[in-house]
């Protein structure tokens, strides 16, 4: 069974860090890009770029570069989403999801990590 | 930037027809996709490139396209459609863009 499955809740101060995990398991990990999106609460989802699990190449869209980083350790199938100099507006549930290139899907999406930014 | 807009809500009676459009100028050469989201869940994919249904999605879904419009059609709509429809497509640019959420309603 193809699986992502991402680390738990977080809640942080402005300014802190976060990193979240996206575990893949079920599948050949560096043979799927992995897509990251975020969801404000109440919103809807915003591509926030995908990283190459072959190369470890990240492209970022427009709106997350500087703080936003991807990255990987293929040793454990892992795909990493950190966020430097948290603001309340990067309060969100992100997710990752496997990219299948044939049918372009975005399949299948992690449960989802919402991470919480406040004072 | 590429923007596709959809309406913000949907709402049918069960066993209604429910048509949720997604409008953008790149439409419908750069192909559509549709996510279905139920309430603390993920997405899921119920339509790709345009029309093509996934397998494990009830023929009651289906997609079409007219100008610069597609169409998510849900025929015979049953409660558990109840849920958040997402469009996703990609800009001259290659970079991947959803809509705003569409939130069908079940009367």
């Amino acid at each position: 069974q193809v699986l992502l499955v991402q680390s738990g809740s977080e809640l942080k101060k402005p300014g802190a860090s976060v990193k979240i995990s996206c575990k893949a398991s079920g599948y050949s990990f560096t043979g799927y890009a992995i897509n990251w999106v975020r969801q404000a609460p109440g919103q809807g989802l915003e591509w926030m770029g995908w990283i190459n699990t072959d190369t470890g190449n990240p492209t970022y869209a427009q709106g997350f570069t500087g703080r936003f980083v991807f990255s990987l350790d293929t040793s454990v199938n892992t795909a990493y989403l950190q966020i430097i100099s948290l603001k309340s507006e990067d309060t969100a549930v992100y997710f990752c999801a496997r990219f299948l290139s044939v049918s372009q899907i975005l399949d299948p999406w992690g449960q989802g990590t919402l991470v919480t930014v406040s004072s | 930037s590429y923007e596709l807009t959809q309406p913000p809500s949907v709402s049918v009676s069960p066993g209604q027809t429910a048509r949720i459009t997604c409008s953008g100028d790149a439409l419908p050469k750069e192909h559509a996709y549709w996510y279905q989201q139920k309430p603390g869940q993920a997405p899921v994919v119920v339509m790709y490139k345009g029309s093509e249904r996934p397998s494990g999605i009830p023929e009651r879904f289906s997609g079409s396209s007219s100008g610069t419009t597609v169409t998510l059609t849900i025929s015979g709509v049953q409660a558990e459609d109840e849920a958040d429809y997402h469009c996703k497509s990609v800009d001259r640019s290659g970079n991947v863009v959803f809509g705003g959420g569409t939130k069908l309603t079940v009367l």
